[in-house]
């Protein structure tokens, strides 16, 4: 079975800190994705990579960076946190020419 | 941008009662997919649609692509409270996009005993 581990069910950060959220697939999956879900929008795609050291820009990429130095590791930072990152952060990876994504459990990230 | 507008945004209903949740766009999609979400977990995949006018079922759900490939649906027959989640339709535009899906609002589905 694919799986996509999140390392933090739960976080708690204080308003400018720097957050760094981790996400790690176990089947060599080329594409990775981070997406924040918020009531009644979705998901919203923040950034995604589709190879090593690349990255591209999802819909809202503002506020956010990204790291993949390893294929099977896709981190998200949020640089400076603001209370409006208060979200749902959900990760994802596909295979290069496929399209149905794998999930992982969620990060549930309040910025107080 | 694609966009994908997913409706209703809730249903409750009651146990063994149909119903049907909606979701369309004016861009045309490669493939459509249907995901169920429970609380404190990621969604996960119910079903790929990829021909314009296909029908899928699996067990009492029943998805529909448009013959347009622009919009789908997502019909659950005598629902149960273990169908009770969040559903998500979400559009992969094909070609050089790496996969990218667009999700849909989705809709909360509450179905009481």
């Amino acid at each position: 079975d694919v799986k996509v581990t999140q390392s933090s069910r739960y976080l708690v950060k204080r308003t400018g800190e720097k957050v760094f959220l981790e996400c790690v697939q176990d089947m060599d999956h080329e594409n990775m994705f981070w997406y924040r879900q918020d009531p009644g929008l979705g998901l919203r795609l923040i950034y995604f990579s589709y190879d090593v050291k690349m990255k591209e820009k999802g819909d809202i990429p503002e506020g956010y960076s990204v790291s993949r130095e390893k294929k099977e590791r896709f981190s998200l930072i949020l640089e400076s946190a603001s209370t409006n990152q208060t979200s749902m952060y959900l990760c994802a990876s596909s295979w290069g020419g496929a399209n149905i994504q794998y999930f992982g459990a969620g990060t549930r990230l309040s910025v107080l | 941008t694609q966009l994908l507008e997913q409706s209703p945004q809730f249903l409750s209903i009651q146990e063994g009662e149909n119903l049907t949740v909606y979701c369309n766009s004016s861009s045309v999609f490669s493939s459509l997919q249907w995901y169920r979400q429970e609380p404190g977990e990621g969604p996960v995949l119910l079903v790929t649609v990829v021909t314009g006018g296909e029908v899928k079922k699996l067990k009492r759900l029943t998805f529909q692509f448009g013959d347009a490939r622009k919009d789908s649906s997502l019909h659950i027959t005598a629902a149960q409270p273990g169908d009770t989640g969040l559903y998500l339709c979400a559009g992969n535009a094909g070609g050089t996009s790496y996969g990218k899906l667009t999700f849909g609002q989705g809709t909360i589905l509450t179905v009481h005993p």
